[in-house]
């Protein structure tokens, strides 16, 4: 399989409690972006890298979320101190670097249930 | 500040007749225009994008949109409708080709 891949799929946590989810994007993509969604809504945009850099960052994306693509390969969202409201579908998506295309490829998600 | 709108949550069309998921959108300057699906169990697929030129743009699929700047619609079409294509729609707009801003989506509901 040579997609976005995402891990794990499902994350059940404590209130309080930190995760990490790891993202693999296709391996020719030096572009990788995170997205948030909830039930009943669209994607949402936290963040995207250009190979290692992170260029963008959403305004809305709270201080306990950071993400990091050190070698500028699979990518890692981590919560601290998860909350409830955290409880989401973790979206994962590459794509080449051109100017404004918005092709994505998305990844199938990691569901976070925060308890 | 820059978004879509999906006014229908569900649509439904019987097979073999035409169908269309409503988008319109909100931005300063040029839009950047996108449609993808959702099928149940699988990640977000790229269907087709507006950036410039031709306002009928063709997709994967059978699919097709048309950019209607006087009404800022992106409404997305299929001259033909498979039970196949049941899954959820998403319309999105950028200004920046990266940062997509997401509507709600429509879930299609294609019965034989």
């Amino acid at each position: 399989d040579t997609g976005v891949s995402q891990n794990p799929r499902h994350k059940i946590t404590k209130r309080g409690q930190n995760v990490t989810f790891r993202c693999d994007p296709i391996s020719e993509h030096n572009r990788l972006y995170w997205y948030r969604q909830t039930l009943g809504q669209g994607p949402e945009f936290l963040t995207y890298f250009q190979n290692e850099a992170q260029l963008e960052k959403s305004r809305l994306l709270s201080d306990r979320f950071s993400a990091e693509r050190p070698k500028g390969s699979f990518s890692t969202l981590e919560i601290q101190r998860t909350e409830q409201g955290d409880s989401a579908m973790y979206l994962c998506a590459s794509s080449y670097r051109q100017a404004n295309t918005g092709e994505l490829f998305f990844g199938e998600g990691s569901r976070l249930t925060v308890l | 500040a820059q978004s879509v709108a999906q006014p229908e949550d569900q649509v439904n069309v019987a097979e073999g007749n035409p169908l269309t998921v409503k988008c319109t959108y909100s931005v300063s300057g040029n839009p950047y225009l996108f449609w993808y699906v959702q099928y149940p169990n699988r990640g977000l697929q790229f269907l087709l994008k507006y950036i410039t030129g031709d306002n009928l743009v063709k997709g994967s699929y059978g699919f097709e949109a048309e950019f209607n700047k006087s009404q800022t619609s992106f409404h997305l079409k299929k001259p033909s409708a498979l039970v196949s294509d049941s899954a959820l729609y998403f319309c999105a707009v950028s200004n920046s080709g990266y940062a997509l801003n997401f509507g709600k989506g429509t879930s299609l509901l294609v019965t034989p």
